[in-house]
């Protein structure tokens, strides 16, 4: 089907591990973008790309790394992982031609 | 100074009455576009509505609607009809940019949530 895929759905890390969050999108979306989520904070913008090759930073980048290597897939990356990053992860995607988004339906990320 | 404002911490309604939930926003761009995204407890983002800052009529989509006040800068959802299933999160978010444009960035407001009794 159709959309944005997200791996894993949960995951537990302890302080100072590393790991990618995986995404990936079927629908030749150019626009990828990864948000966090948190209790009384909404959806904050971590990263997004506009193509492969193009990415930049949102509002609360610190701590995150992204690259896009093809369109389908926006990997993010936990370097050194602190217990300030729990959180819900998100990704979403849009075509430059619909006003609509798609979003992967989370990953549940505990730093213990 | 926020963009996306969503004063409310709280809603409840009687199943079957109509609900407003209440979202401002704060841009100097005259291109935009309004969106409202439902959260239920299992998660996933689900898309209700959208309002483009050029439209002339407020959107709708079944049982919700957008009553868009542009010179307020307000973007308030209501829900007719209430359901049980309408129990979740609700979330406003605007994207400044022009539509056709790869630049796309989402601001979200921080959330209401919406408690239906029976």
């Amino acid at each position: 089907n159709a959309g944005v895929t997200q791996t894993p759905k949960f995951q537990v890390l302890k302080t100072g591990q590393s790991m990618t969050l995986q995404c990936a999108q079927d629908m030749n979306h150019e626009y990828m973008s990864w948000y966090r989520q948190d209790p009384g904070m909404g959806l904050r913008l971590i990263h997004y790309s506009v193509g492969a090759g193009i990415t930049d930073q949102g509002e609360v980048p610190n701590g995150y790394n992204v690259s896009r290597s093809t369109t389908e897939d926006f990997p993010l990356r936990l370097l050194s992982a602190a217990p300030s990053q729990t959180s819900v992860y998100f990704c979403a995607s849009r075509d430059s031609y619909y006003y609509g988004y798609t979003f992967g339906s989370g990953t549940r990320l505990t730093v213990v | 100074a926020q963009k996306i404002t969503q004063t409310q911490p709280g809603m409840f309604v009687q199943e079957k009455e109509a609900v407003t939930l209440d979202c401002t926003y704060d841009t100097s761009d005259p291109s935009y576009g309004l969106f409202w995204y439902k959260q239920p407890s299992s998660g996933e983002m689900i898309f209700l509505i959208y309002q483009g800052s050029y439209d002339q009529q407020n959107a709708t989509e079944g049982r919700y609607s957008l009553n868009f006040q542009k010179a307020r800068k307000s973007a308030n959802l209501v829900i007719s009809a209430s359901q049980l299933g309408d129990s979740a999160m609700y979330f406003c978010a605007m994207r400044e940019t022009p539509n056709t444009g790869a630049n796309s960035k989402l601001t979200f407001g921080k959330g209401i949530t919406l408690s239906v009794r029976p």
